[in-house]
């Protein structure tokens, strides 16, 4: 079945230095789109960015993530982390029959 | 942004008793969604609604589970009676498009107990 893995629960990493959030998928769904939501503490899950290009890189706040459907593929990297992006991830998976699956999340923790 | 609202965001219930969680979503917005989230684990898929009706629901959408939305006022997700497995939080969503391009907009979810 249709499916999205992640596989760190839990990473932290030092301010400034880079983070990769990795998320892998199962589908098969061909006209497929790929999200990660954002979950500050306290807040609703929000969009950060969104593909449904292969091979195409996706930006917005700082973060990029590209599409591989070769690998099955859409981590999520930031070249330096900010004590501000610690928040839950999610990487979720829009089959384009309204039906999305998520990721089980990935908490992310930025240390001075 | 487009904002979602659930209300309540916490409540504690007996097992075997009924709830109804609400939730208000965007003002323009035509589809409607509930996840479950247990602690630890991820966002379940639970249910969508589009025009009155139950488009698609999951395998986590027992009997005991019902949708409605009515007169356009809150869209509401009941559970009659409830069981100690439905613990959880409750998020609502909704989305203006249908299919690919639709991107969820989510309430800070509603945190349900049962004793």
């Amino acid at each position: 079945g249709d499916s999205v893995t992640q596989t760190e629960g839990l990473v932290t990493v030092t301010e400034g230095l880079p983070v990769k959030l990795n998320c892998t998928y199962q589908t098969t769904y061909l006209t497929i789109a790929f999200f990660w939501y954002v979950q500050y503490l306290n807040e609703a899950p929000q969009v950060l960015l969104k593909s449904s290009t292969d091979n195409k890189r996706t930006e917005h706040q700082g973060f990029h993530a590209t599409l591989h459907k070769s690998s099955s593929s859409f981590h999520l990297q930031k070249s330096s982390a900010q004590l501000s992006d610690s928040a839950l991830y999610y990487c979720a998976l829009d089959t384009g029959y309204q039906n999305f699956y998520f990721g089980k999340g990935t908490s992310l923790t930025v240390i001075p | 942004g487009p904002k979602v609202l659930q209300i309540p965001s916490h409540q504690i219930i007996d097992m075997g008793q009924m709830v109804t969680l609400n939730c208000d979503p965007v003002s323009n917005h035509l589809y409607f969604y509930w996840y479950k989230q247990i602690l630890g684990q991820q966002m379940e898929f639970l249910v969508n609604f589009y025009n009155g009706k139950v488009m698609e629901k999951s395998k986590l959408f027992k009997d005991q589970f019902s949708v409605e939305r009515p007169d356009g006022s809150y869209f509401t997700l009941k559970i009659q009676p409830t069981a100690l497995e439905d613990s959880a939080v409750y998020f609502c969503a909704s989305s203006l498009d249908w299919g690919g391009t639709g991107q969820l907009y989510f309430g800070e979810g509603s945190k349900l107990t049962v004793l």
